[in-house]
């Protein structure tokens, strides 16, 4: 079984720049989540999708991310633009639906996103 | 406000020796207790997880991690580590309408001593 695949692994840009991160869920997860780790801390989450509907996106910062994941299955996380303190990994996550939910999260390997 | 704290941000272990890290919460209700595990440059990974019943679980790779309500801890432990085992190790609780929206620590890096 494949896993959750993200993309790119690496990117370094500079400030005021734009940059976009892509993940294909594991194949049937119906909930899909976007955390950022910063170095030093634990995940947060910054958006989560049930399929192709918003479930909380409290703590994502609308004013410069973007989330979107138009046919309920990859995603795509959009900085425009990006500050300093969005250095950071990004990990993708997903799960199953429902009464089937074990609680358990399968993660991609991440997006390390550096901003100088 | 629900979180969870994870007190100690290292901690150096001989390999064949004894591990156990420290999780504590803040949940009003019985909560879902979670570890995950961290190897360098990977995504998150599942070590065992506590919905109800007995308060001692079995995880992969030989973990094991017992739910203390009095104490509001979720300790993981291990009685002999190996070299493979290095990595940061999350608690998180489960939170919000739906069990399975994390709160997380801020995670233990185990450096394994040879």
């Amino acid at each position: 079984e494949a896993g959750v695949a993200q993309s790119p692994r690496y990117k370094i840009i500079e400030k005021r720049q734009s940059v976009a991160f892509w993940c294909n869920p594991i194949s049937g997860h119906a909930t899909l989540y976007w955390y950022q780790q910063i170095l030093g801390q634990g995940p947060k989450l910054l958006i989560q999708f049930q399929n192709n509907g918003v479930v909380d996106d409290s703590q994502l910062p609308k004013d410069r991310f973007s989330a979107e994941r138009l046919k309920g299955v990859d995603s795509t996380l959009k900085i425009q633009p990006a500050k300093l303190e969005d250095s950071a990994v990004y990990l993708c996550a997903s799960s199953l639906q429902g009464g089937g939910n074990t609680g358990e999260l399968f993660f991609g390997e991440g997006s390390r996103l550096t901003v100088l | 406000a629900q979180s969870v704290t994870q007190p100690d941000i290292h901690i150096t272990v001989s390999e064949g020796a004894s591990l156990e890290l420290r999780c504590n919460y803040s949940y009003g209700a019985t909560p879902y207790l979670f570890w995950y595990v961290q190897s360098p440059g990977q995504g998150l990974q599942l070590l065992l997880k506590y919905f109800s019943g007995d308060t001692l679980v079995q995880g992969i790779k030989g973990f094991e991690a017992e739910f203390k309500r009095s104490q509001s801890s979720f300790n993981l432990r291990k009685p002999s580590v190996h070299w493979s085992d290095a990595a940061e190790y999350f608690c998180a609780v489960g939170a919000g309408r739906s069990n399975y929206q994390l709160i997380w620590g801020a995670g233990t890096k185990l450096i394994i001593k040879p």
